[in-house]
């Protein structure tokens, strides 16, 4: 059973407009979650988090928002930047899981931004 | 600095050889781990280790086996390869002393494996 899913394999955006991924969870004991990006033949890196008790999360062009009614939070990038083409992942951990910590990842977003 | 440095970058195997993969971390880390990349499957855990002398399965464990060496240091061992096994393998490392909101992994750049 997929505990993060990001649902949409792939999305194009043209460069200088607004590029939203989602991501949704199952798994009510997640109370943090992270964004990676990950560039082909490279390991993945971290983007940005947010934890449980926040709604939004900023930092620069990025900003994720946290829906936990839902169990869903979004990834905004603006403006989107062709340099900002990679696979996107999901992440989330349980964090009282203590020195067990780990992040069950979705299956990741393709983002292509066009010049 | 170098990070986490995994070897060897590519590995091509036959059916049923064996081989050790190898990870370094030279950030002080406690807490080390395996995923596996496949196309459409996002990035599975294989095992972890939450500090030298501890080792944990996680969601994919089958066929692989891990030793933690030391606090730098942890390999993914394959006994029997299978072509289920074909993917990219990546290590990754996290330190305890890192604040509660910014619990993070850092990553190595991974070892595409292929077994024929």
């Amino acid at each position: 059973d997929q505990q993060v899913k990001q649902n949409s394999p792939s999305l194009s955006v043209q460069e200088g407009r607004i590029s939203i991924l989602n991501c949704d969870y199952t798994n009510s004991m997640f109370d943090y979650f992270l964004w990676y990006k990950k560039y082909p033949a490279e390991g993945p890196t971290f983007l940005i988090s947010i934890s449980s008790i926040k709604d939004k999360n900023e930092d620069g062009r990025f900003t994720v928002f946290l829906n936990k009614s839902a169990k869903h939070l979004s990834l905004h990038i603006v403006p989107s930047q062709p340099g900002d083409s990679a696979v996107y992942f999901c992440a989330a951990s349980a964090m009282r899981g203590g020195s067990n910590y780990k992040l069950t990842f979705g299956k990741g977003t393709l983002l292509t931004v066009n010049p | 600095n170098a990070g986490v440095t995994q070897t060897p970058k590519f590995q091509v195997l036959k059916t049923g050889q064996s081989m050790t993969l190898q990870c370094a971390q030279d950030m002080n880390h406690n807490s080390m781990y395996w995923y596996r990349q496949d196309p459409g499957m996002g990035l599975r855990l294989i095992y972890y280790s939450a500090s030298e002398g501890t080792t944990d399965k996680g969601e994919v464990p089958n066929g692989y086996n891990v030793s933690r060496l030391n606090k730098r240091e942890f390999s993914l061992r394959l006994e029997s390869a299978a072509p289920s096994q074909t993917s990219v393998y990546f290590c990754a490392s996290k330190g305890w002393d890192i604040p509660a909101t910014n619990e993070k992994l850092f990553f190595g750049s991974g070892t595409q494996l292929s077994v024929l």
